[in-house]
């Protein structure tokens, strides 16, 4: 159980599109689910917070009119990047949270396989 | 604030024993987890710990001390497939997200 999918894994795009990245819970219900952000040799850095039915809670310094997420259903968020920029290649990595009884307690989260976006 | 401090790097020998420390200083605490993430994947789920103690689970154990906000992750009998990155990730108190330390480049050799 608790297995979460992304797509696409990997997409290159030129300066200035938008690209929309889906991350799925397949086995589960999550009302949330969360958006990271990876830099080569860094650790995982939390971009926001997606919440079924209501808004997203970014962290500091990310821009929401720049990342827009939207979780529109239990099992279904997804993380547009918009007006993309060569600054905004990194690996993007969303995670999400079963219901309680699962192995790991109530804040364990499982991640998805990673989105690797190149901005030419 | 929630800082969270673990080594860069260590390296050890197949078949030895190694130890990830990682000490946190958090406003809140509801949980230590430790990840581990292989170059260019996702991290998966090692450990969870929310007790003072040891969590044992096959070739891996965590350890847990709250009061001196303290953990460590044990891999014993190391593979070269434990060649990876190990994130150690606190819960705090509001909200339930996790913050992650650096993250430790664990290299194995023969």
């Amino acid at each position: 159980g608790a297995v979460v999918s992304q797509h696409p894994s990997r997409v290159i795009c030129k300066s200035g599109t938008s690209v929309k990245i889906e991350c799925r819970s397949l086995d589960f219900q999550a009302t949330t689910m969360f958006w990271y952000r990876q830099f080569p040799k860094q650790s995982l850095m939390l971009m926001a917070t997606s919440n079924e039915g209501s808004k997203a809670t970014y962290e500091q310094g990310v821009e929401k009119d720049k990342f827009l997420i939207n979780h529109a259903s239990l099992t279904l968020s997804t993380l547009t990047v918009t007006s993309a920029h060569p600054e905004d290649s990194s690996f993007y990595i969303c995670s999400a949270r079963p219901p309680a009884g699962l192995a790991g307690g109530t804040d364990t989260q499982y991640f998805g396989p990673g989105t690797r976006l190149t901005v030419l | 604030g929630q800082n969270i401090d673990q080594p860069t790097e260590m390296t050890a020998t197949e078949g030895a024993i190694v130890q990830i420390n990682c000490t946190y200083q958090t406003s809140g605490f509801n949980g230590l987890f430790w990840y581990q993430q292989h170059a260019g994947e996702a991290p998966t789920f090692l450990s969870y710990n929310v007790l003072d103690g040891l969590e044992e689970k096959g070739r891996f154990s965590s350890f847990l001390s709250r009061s001196k906000g303290y953990s460590y992750l044990l891999l014993k009998e190391l593979q070269m497939k434990d060649s990876a990155s190990y994130l150690c990730a606190v819960a705090g108190a509001a909200g339930n997200k996790l913050t992650f330390g650096g993250g430790t480049r664990v290299l194995v050799k023969p």
